[in-house]
């Protein structure tokens, strides 16, 4: 099946200083590429969806400059998140879908990563 | 704006109870429906799915999905369940509005089976 890998895991960083969290898809070619943030005993929030070669579309109330999603290749995409603060300190999860899945809305998810801002 | 409710925050079931988790949404246009399920430890997976056709969807491992476009409803079911089924589950909905296109999860189930 599609696998798709979120590195680092766990990411733990000062506050102010920048974090980048890659996301790959390891067998398969991801035209389009997902950021979610879930808070704790909530549900996944969409942030921004990304295509491969194109600015990624942010979701109301995400800060586009904050956090800064880059999908250069069609099997990696990248979430940095800006001036970190603690308040960003999150379980972060990408997820990926192939121009077969477009039809079949098939989504396949990263492990997440959990960001911890001191 | 687009909603979905997981009524049931955490179920606690003996192994061979049966299982219904329930979910609603607040959309009435074109909807794709999902259950996906996060196993302690593990990435979320997608159970089923469903696109058009027959409202009563099977999935992987026993577990199905009746969808009923008059409740605007969408719960999960299995007739008896397992303790390797100790999970959280999400319901997700995917509103298709034009060429626009967003995934709303709901706020997840925990179910704890009992040996």
């Amino acid at each position: 099946g599609a696998v798709v890998s979120q590195h680092p895991s766990r990411v733990i960083c000062k506050s102010g200083t920048s974090v980048k969290i890659e996301c790959r898809s390891l067998d398969f070619q991801a035209t389009t590429m997902f950021w979610y943030r879930q808070f704790p005993k909530q549900s996944l929030m969409l942030m921004a969806t990304s295509n491969e070669g194109s600015k990624a579309t942010y979701e109301q109330g995400v800060e586009k400059d904050k956090f800064l999603i880059n999908h250069a290749s069609l099997t990696l995409s990248t979430l940095t998140v800006t001036s970190a603060h603690p308040e960003d300190s999150s379980f972060y999860i990408c997820s990926a879908r192939d121009l077969a899945g477009i039809s079949t809305d098939t989504q396949y998810f990263g492990p997440g990563t959990r960001l911890t801002v001191l | 704006a687009q909603s979905v409710s997981q009524h049931n925050h955490h179920v606690i079931l003996s192994e061979a109870a049966s299982l219904e988790l329930g979910c609603n949404y607040s959309y009435g246009g074109t909807v794709n429906l999902f259950w996906y399920v996060q196993y302690p430890g593990q990435h979320l997976q997608l159970l089923l799915k469903y696109f058009s056709g027959d409202p009563l969807v099977k999935g992987i491992k026993g577990f199905e999905a009746e969808f009923i476009k008059s409740k605007f409803s969408f719960n999960l079911r299995k007739p008896s369940v397992q303790w390797s089924d100790t999970a959280e589950y999400f319901c997700a909905v995917n509103l298709h509005r034009g060429g626009y296109q967003k995934v709303t999860f709901g706020t997840g189930t925990k179910l704890q089976v009992i040996p």
